[in-house]
């Protein structure tokens, strides 16, 4: 969905680097959310916030902080890195007052840990 | 905590056949669900949702099927198209706060 855009696309890094994956939205919604998705394992929950004051663990949040700079945008950030957390990281926004539950997400972060 | 799972991590389907995903998920305080289609190399693409006053709702060629009674809930794609070869995920919610998903089955549609 060419309204929630997701940076980088691709990325390999090194154990032990920091690295920050970025969402931005245009749909004008509150809720956010941080996916991982393994091979066979779907799509696991990191972090979520439902507007800029709020933040709140999902799942698997061990490794992973996230800031909510803006409405618009959430990121993703691996203090350092190991080679578990090879995944792809998918962002995701909602917002219920439009509707409905349904949570729209970006294209993903293909990430490397070497 | 909630568990979600998929009957079968793959299907295979003739083109114009019918298919059934299935899924089951484990917490009765559940009230909302939901099925994305993921292609490869994009992200989950919303398909339908259900809520858990309702027991069956259509879209575009797609069914919901809701069966709280057992914790059931199913797919079905009517007239399958190359096209509707992906991943399939179902997943669920209590209340609109994080969803939770199974693992995928993946559809391919063989001509």
């Amino acid at each position: 969905d060419a309204d929630v855009t997701q940076t980088p696309r691709n990325r390999i890094t090194k154990t032990g680097k920091r690295i920050m994956l970025e969402c931005s939205q245009t749909k004008g919604h509150d809720r956010m959310y941080w996916y991982r998705q393994d091979p066979g394992l779907g799509l696991r929950l990191i972090y979520y916030s439902f507007d800029v004051k709020d933040i709140n663990k999902g799942e698997i949040s061990d490794g992973y902080s996230v800031s909510r700079q803006a409405q618009a945008k959430f990121s993703l950030s691996l203090e350092s890195a190991i080679p578990n957390q090879t995944a792809l990281y998918f962002c995701a926004t909602s917002d219920p007052r439009q509707g409905g539950y349904e949570q729209y997400f970006g294209p993903g972060t293909r990430l490397t840990v070497t | 905590g909630e568990s979600v799972g998929l009957h079968l991590p793959t299907l295979s389907v003739q083109e114009g056949d019918n298919s059934i995903i299935n899924c089951a998920y484990s917490n009765s305080a559940s009230d909302y669900f939901i099925w994305y289609k993921q292609e490869s190399g994009k992200g989950p693409q919303f398909i339908i949702d259900i809520r858990s006053n309702m027991d069956k709702r259509q879209g575009q060629r797609v069914t919901v099927l809701l069966n709280k009674t057992v914790k059931h809930l199913s797919l079905q794609i009517a007239a399958t198209q190359p096209g509707d070869s992906a991943v399939y995920f179902c997943a669920v919610s209590n209340s609109g706060y994080a969803l939770n998903f199974g693992k995928g089955t993946s559809l391919l549609v063989t001509p």
